[in-house]
């Protein structure tokens, strides 16, 4: 069954360094999106993607957080410079579906980035 | 903005059946959702309602949902040791291009043998 990817599974980095979090959405899927879950707090929508186009941000992503869909497969999540609150799991997430319909998202495990 | 509140921890002896709660402010949701994680995994759609039904069964899941007090529960039928996990309800809201969920913390059911 086709599944979403992410890789790494955890980062460790330092304050103030770049990260790039991966995604492999699953092959035919045409909307994705990134959600975080810092520890004991819920899921937060972070960004949706569509048709090479941010469609929808939330207000945790500002100008250090970006997305990009280099090369057709993979989804990458970028954040410039890391702040210690940046420390979370974060998930991707693809669907196949229009958003004015049912919209199953299908999510990838996880990469738990730990900010020091 | 949206809230989505659920308890956290749940827990249910083998065989019984498991009632998870989750309340919402938001009356615009066009669907409601709930997903399972199990441990090192994604979340895994296990099963949706739309927002103008009231009830939804699927095997040993039923869905209930009472609009008027902004309230969707999960009732598991028979719990397994493997329905172990943490639950998550989740709602899209109208308006939303393409279909921004909004979560719960999640809700870790342990079930006992």
């Amino acid at each position: 069954e086709p599944e979403v990817t992410q890789t790494p599974s955890h980062q460790v980095t330092q304050m103030g360094q770049e990260v790039i979090l991966r995604c492999v959405p699953i092959s035919n899927h045409l909307y994705f999106y990134w959600y975080r879950q810092i520890l004991g707090q819920k899921v937060e929508f972070l960004v949706s993607f569509y048709n090479n186009e941010i469609s929808e941000k939330s207000e945790i992503f500002d100008d250090q957080f970006s997305v990009e869909r280099p090369d057709g497969s993979n989804f990458t999540l970028k954040i410039r410079s890391t702040k210690l609150e940046d420390s979370a799991m974060y998930f991707c997430a693809s669907s196949s579906d229009r958003a004015s319909s049912y919209n199953e998202q299908f999510f990838g495990p996880g990469t738990r980035l730990t900010v020091l | 903005g949206e809230d989505v509140e659920q308890s956290l921890f749940l827990s249910v002896r083998e065989g019984d059946s498991s009632v998870i709660n989750c309340t919402y402010t938001d009356s615009s949701s066009t669907y409601l959702y709930w997903y399972k994680q199990e441990p090192g995994a994604g979340l895994q759609l296990l099963t949706y309602i739309f927002s103008n039904m009231d009830m939804k069964q699927d095997q040993r899941l039923t869905v209930l949902l009472n609009k008027k007090d902004k309230h969707l529960s999960l009732r598991i039928a028979d719990t397994q040791t493997g329905d172990s996990a943490i639950y998550f309800c989740a709602e899209s809201l109208r308006g939303s291009t393409l279909g921004r969920l909004y979560f719960g913390r999640g809700t870790q059911l342990t079930v006992w043998p």
